[in-house]
């Protein structure tokens, strides 16, 4: 098991451009969470799919939106780019405890995709 | 407000030194908190978390709900100990994990 894999490993992309970036989680975990780490900073978390469905989602705006397959993969989609969105993008997998969630449930992370936008 | 802070961003200290990496929480909930680590070059990884009450690598963390801590520590510090250390909150369900800004230790032999 290669575990949490993401693509592209980096991304350059220009102002107002569209981005997606793709994500496949551990084997056998059904739940994929996304996080954007900018340099110097901890992961701050963007949202959580279960059951292809966004199911909590942090504080950013409405041009980052994300998608759930049925087989678990993720995409993370961001819309007209600022500079401001340079950062790492990590992907964590984990299995969920059903809907009502599980707080224990440890998350297993992807290398991440760096994307820099000009 | 829901923020996890971490006041240092360096912390070097001397093989066989003892070592503790400060956390501190905000959240009107019931959190459940974790350590994670990243070795150089190495994915993020879970090192503890609370409910599990364990120690790995010599490594351990207690609650104390009253002054809204998660400090780490390790009585004796090894040079592998090395590494960015982030302490995180998961909120009820755990549809939400909130990191801080993390601690980078720094051993020295």
């Amino acid at each position: 098991d290669a575990g949490v894999t993401q693509s592209p490993t980096h991304l350059i992309k220009t102002r107002g451009q569209q981005v997606t970036l793709r994500c496949s989680p551990k084997s056998g975990h059904d739940t994929v969470s996304w996080y954007q780490q900018a340099l110097g900073q901890g992961p701050q978390f963007i949202f959580q799919y279960y059951e292809e469905e966004e199911r909590q989602r942090g504080n950013f705006p409405d041009r980052f939106s994300g998608h759930q397959f049925p087989n678990y993969s993720s995409e993370l989609n961001v819309n007209a780019l600022l500079l401001g969105d340079s950062a790492l993008y990590l992907c964590a997998s984990s299995l969920s405890s059903g809907r009502s969630g599980s707080a224990y449930n440890e998350q297993f992370f992807g290398p991440g995709t760096r994307l820099t936008v000009l | 407000a829901q923020r996890v802070t971490q006041p240092e961003k360096l912390l070097s200290v001397f093989k066989g030194a003892p070592v503790e990496l400060k956390c501190n929480y905000s959240y009107s909930g019931s959190p459940e908190l974790f350590w994670y680590v990243q070795y150089s070059r190495q994915r993020l990884q879970l090192l503890l978390r609370h409910i599990s009450r364990e120690s790995i690598k010599g490594f351990t963390a207690d609650l104390n709900k009253g002054e809204t801590s998660f400090h780490l520590k390790k009585p004796f510090a090894q040079e592998e100990d090395s590494a960015m250390y982030y302490c995180a909150l998961s909120t009820t369900g755990g549809f939400k994990t909130i990191f801080g800004a993390g601690t980078r230790l720094f051993v020295k032999a």
